[in-house]
């Protein structure tokens, strides 16, 4: 079964500051997946990707199958960025009826 | 469009009391579902998956289960909630090999 490890557990930042949060898992995966879950619950999904790098705004998430690695970077950071950010790979290679397994999350705060 | 709907987004209820929680997807057929829980300090787990109708696979055993009463409607259930039955809930719709998901809102539930 795949586990997913993320780090760090907890941030603090300045506003403006460039943000790095990384995922790690064991079973290599066709797809992993970045969500969003703001104060209050509600989930976001903010990327699926399974190769290279995607962007949208001011996130950019990477991902090196190989190393079974993905990171997903804020810049500017800004305090409406505060939230979990928790990624998620296929419980098993492949993915299906198996579902996800997630990782425990980042609680990011950005200070103004 | 493709789309998945999951209700309340948030509740409040007895020890004892019955818990019902729907999750309604639009844009498909035969979705593989799942629910999903995260306890206090815990990454999301997998509760129940469902690949069709009547079909439901349990991960953990607990005081819940599932339904699948309609091809596009997974339920969760409790006759008798408990305290440690609180946390967040989430349903989600995973396709294919590729893995791309959907998520709902998510339920935050408190059991007093």
């Amino acid at each position: 079964k795949n586990e997913v490890e993320q780090s760090p557990q907890n941030l603090t930042a300045q506003e403006g500051e460039f943000i790095t949060i990384n995922c790690s898992y064991s079973v290599g995966i066709s797809a992993l997946h970045w969500l969003q879950q703001h104060p209050g619950g509600g989930i976001v999904s903010l990327f699926m990707l399974s190769s290279g790098k995607k962007k949208h705004g001011r996130l950019i998430a990477t991902i090196n199958i190989q190393e079974k690695h993905s990171s997903l970077h804020i810049t500017a950071s800004h305090p409406r960025d505060s939230a979990v950010y928790i990624c998620a790979a296929p419980s098993y290679s492949g993915g299906g009826a198996d579902g996800l397994t997630f990782g425990k999350g980042t609680h990011l705060i950005i200070q103004p | 469009s493709q789309t998945i709907h999951q209700w309340p987004a948030t509740l409040v209820q007895p020890v004892g009391s019955p818990l019902s929680l729907e999750c309604t997807v639009e844009g498909t057929s035969n979705p593989n579902l799942y629910w999903y829980r995260q306890a206090a300090g815990r990454g999301l787990q997998l509760l129940f998956y469902s690949v069709g109708i009547g079909q439901i696979s349990s991960e953990v055993p607990q005081n819940l289960s599932a339904s699948r009463p309609q091809d596009r409607q997974f339920i969760l259930s409790s006759k008798k909630l408990l305290l440690s039955d609180s946390g967040f809930y989430l349903c989600a719709w995973n396709i294919g090999q590729e893995s791309q998901a959907f998520f709902g809102q998510g339920t935050r539930l408190t059991v007093v």
